[in-house]
């Protein structure tokens, strides 16, 4: 089974620019959530998402982030534009079935996407 | 707003030396907790978790980690470090009805020398 894949890998842009960034879960995940690290800093939640529904968006730093997940599969997440602190690790992760209040559900990581802005 | 405090940002043992890396929550309630590792050039991946079962949990590799509610603590150890132990590690916890996100420490960088 394929695991969380994620595009690109690494991006170079410059301040001004647009990236979007794309992640793939593993097939028949619901949820599906993005996470970010800045360098030296945690790793820290950006937003959420059951199936095409945005369920928690309270991580997303500014209106300059745009996240997308069309038809319940894959997400994306655009950055327009894009401003230096915004360079940093992304990573995507999704996880089975729906959360239950009391049941956790594992979530896979992707490899990320450093994205870094000059 | 709930918090995970990893002390130490890199820690370094010998080989076959004991391996601990501390994780310290803050929670009025006690949440779901995990740790994490990254290899170089790879996701996340889950070591073990707690999920208010048994309070010592056994995980991938040899690791195990002992929740203490008294001490909000969640410690993850090794009997014995292996090279290919080195990596990065992240304690985090799920806050309750919050739909399953994590919250991380600040990650772990552990060496292990010949």
């Amino acid at each position: 089974e394929a695991g969380v894949t994620q595009f690109p890998s690494h991006s170079v842009i410059e301040k001004g620019q647009t990236v979007t960034l794309r992640c793939d879960p593993i097939s028949g995940h619901d949820n599906l959530y993005w996470y970010r690290r800045v360098m030296g800093k945690e790793i820290k939640f950006l937003l959420h998402f059951v199936k095409e529904s945005k369920q928690d968006e309270s991580g997303m730093p500014n209106n300059r982030f745009l996240a997308e997940r069309t038809g319940g599969t894959y997400s994306t997440l655009k950055v327009q534009p894009a401003e230096l602190e915004d360079s940093g690790v992304y990573f995507c992760a999704s996880s089975q079935l729906r959360w239950e209040g009391n049941i956790y559900n594992e979530q896979f990581f992707g490899p990320g996407t450093r994205l870094t802005v000059l | 707003a709930q918090s995970v405090t990893q002390l130490g940002s890199h820690v370094s043992v010998s080989e076959g030396a004991l391996v601990l890396l501390r994780c310290n929550y803050s929670s009025s309630v006690p949440p779901y907790l995990f740790w994490y590792v990254q290899y170089p050039n790879q996701g996340l991946q889950l070591l073990l978790k707690y999920t208010s079962a048994a309070t010592l949990v056994k995980g991938i590799n040899g690791f195990e980690a002992e929740f203490k509610k008294s001490e909000t603590s969640f410690h993850l150890t090794k009997p014995s470090a292996h090279m290919s132990d080195a990596a990065e590690y992240f304690c985090a916890v799920s806050p309750w009805n919050q739909g399953g996100k994590l919250i991380f420490g600040q990650g772990t960088e552990l060496s292990v020398k010949p």
